[in-house]
């Protein structure tokens, strides 16, 4: 089966872009489609993509989704930072047989 | 409101069997893809098990031959029948439809404790 890698955290300012990547170790980030979940301290996690670059009603424009096959990995985009956006972050994927792989999640600090 | 709402977490000793509840309202388990995720103490999340709208399903090598998950249309309900539980399987569990609908419950704590 296949990993996905998250840095462990990121720090930006408020009103900033910040960028936190995910890394497949092997197949192509393109085979399944990627998700990211938002996760504050004590509450349930949430949706913020869904498909790779799909944002469900509710979500901000502020957060946006990609993929790029050159460095097999997908990227979650928040731009205009707000202190509510604080949180862990995940990516989520699927193997072959639809079985869900997390990666190990991403914190971020809004500094 | 659709929700998910999960139940039936607790406190139960190692090799003990314990039943989750997740009710839907306003959305309908049997068209749509319902996942179990659980975080233990401090950890990231991890999946566990899916029931596709076709009745597909399948199993975290962690928990297969040991877990079972199921559905009542009439209840509009996902259950997962947990057995022989172990001390690892402590965790926040969590029902899902986390694509498209972009639904979470709020979990239901099991501990697994002697």
């Amino acid at each position: 089966n296949f990993m996905l890698t998250q840095p462990h955290s990121v720090s930006e300012s408020p009103g900033k872009t910040v960028t936190i990547s995910c890394t497949r170790s092997s197949g192509s980030i393109a085979s399944d489609y990627v998700q990211w979940y938002q996760q504050r301290p004590g509450s349930a996690p949430i949706t913020v993509i869904y498909e790779d670059d799909q944002r469900p009603s509710g979500v901000p424009d502020r957060f946006s989704g990609s993929i790029d096959s050159s460095s097999n990995s997908a990227f979650l985009t928040i731009s205009g930072l707000k202190t509510e956006d604080e949180a862990d972050y995940y990516c989520q994927s699927n193997d072959n047989i639809f079985r869900g792989v997390f990666g190990g999640g991403t914190k971020l600090t809004v500094l | 409101e659709v929700q998910l709402v999960e139940s039936g977490g607790g406190l139960v000793q190692p090799g003990e069997s314990l039943r989750l509840s997740c009710a839907a309202s306003g959305f309908t388990v049997s068209s749509n893809y319902i996942t179990w995720v659980r975080q233990a103490p401090g950890k990231g999340l991890e999946w566990v098990s899916f029931i596709y709208s076709n009745g597909g399903k399948d199993y975290a090598d962690s928990v297969r031959g040991r877990f079972t998950i199921s559905r009542d249309h009439s209840k509009n309900t996902v259950y997962l029948q947990m057995n022989s539980l172990r001390v690892d399987d402590t965790a926040l569990y969590y029902c899902a439809s986390p694509t498209a609908a972009a639904l979470w419950g709020q979990g239901t704590q099991v501990t697994v404790s002697s």
